[in-house]
């Protein structure tokens, strides 16, 4: 059992906006930063969001995130076939000393 | 660029050890420290641990405390992962991944290694 907690799935059609919620407790994301990465299929984990809402170099305006109190969520708008993967929040959690990750939310463009 | 390499496949019997490595090149080796994460089959993302290179201060997650060691060796700019007392359930792919932390507070992954498929099986 995960300590934050994804929705297992979401789906849209090409070109709509779909968000995931990513949602935590006091000692994760209610007192860190939260980090989004995504996983395409049979690759490694890439970093999509970093502190909450600044995206990495390379990576589109479309993806875009945010945090309030214990929550998080990640939105992607202008969906594409190629954001078909997997989307994992992650947080570090003091009261666990440990960094926790949610079970990940699998994308599917219809 | 930033690059992390891991060794490849390994298929291990129950109760032995398996010991992964991580080379990495493109930035200076002991500036970063590094998280390893393992994937089970169809599951979600689990943190093990955290290495320090420059010193190899380590922290382990409670779950694989007794059972898994990190090591660094600045010569060849590598990092290592093994974990004793393999069961079925160890079965997963094993994930290094550099830490990157924000001056004004928070920090990430960035990036991940190719992964490395462990198979525990008698």
């Amino acid at each position: 059992q995960s300590v934050l907690t994804q929705p297992p799935s979401a789906s849209g059609t090409p070109g709509q906006r779909v968000t995931i919620s990513c949602s935590g407790s006091s000692s994760n994301i209610g007192s860190n930063t939260v980090n989004w990465y995504q996983q395409l299929p049979g690759t490694a984990p890439k970093l999509l969001i970093y502190s909450n809402n600044q995206r990495p170099s390379g990576v589109p305006d479309r993806f875009s995130g945010s945090k309030s109190g214990t929550s998080a969520s990640l939105a992607i708008s202008g969906l594409q076939s190629k954001d078909e993967a997997d989307y994992y929040c992650a947080a570090w959690d003091d009261s666990l000393n440990a960094w926790v990750f949610g079970r990940g939310t699998k994308l599917t463009v219809l | 660029q930033v690059q992390l390499v891991q060794s490849g496949a390994e298929v291990k019997k129950p109760g032995a050890s398996v010991k992964v490595s991580c080379m990495a090149s493109g930035y200076t080796f002991t500036s970063y420290y590094m998280h390893w994460v393992r994937q089970a089959p169809g599951q979600g993302l689990e943190w093990m641990g955290i290495i320090n290179p420059s010193t190899g201060t380590t922290s382990y997650a409670q779950k694989f405390q007794g059972r898994v060691s990190m090591t660094g060796d600045t010569s060849t700019t590598t990092v290592y992962m093994e974990l004793s007392s393999l069961r079925s359930e160890d079965t997963a792919v094993y994930y290094c991944a550099r830490h990157i932390p924000a001056g004004g507070g928070g920090s990430w992954f960035d990036p991940w290694g190719q992964g490395t498929l462990v198979t525990v099986s008698s």
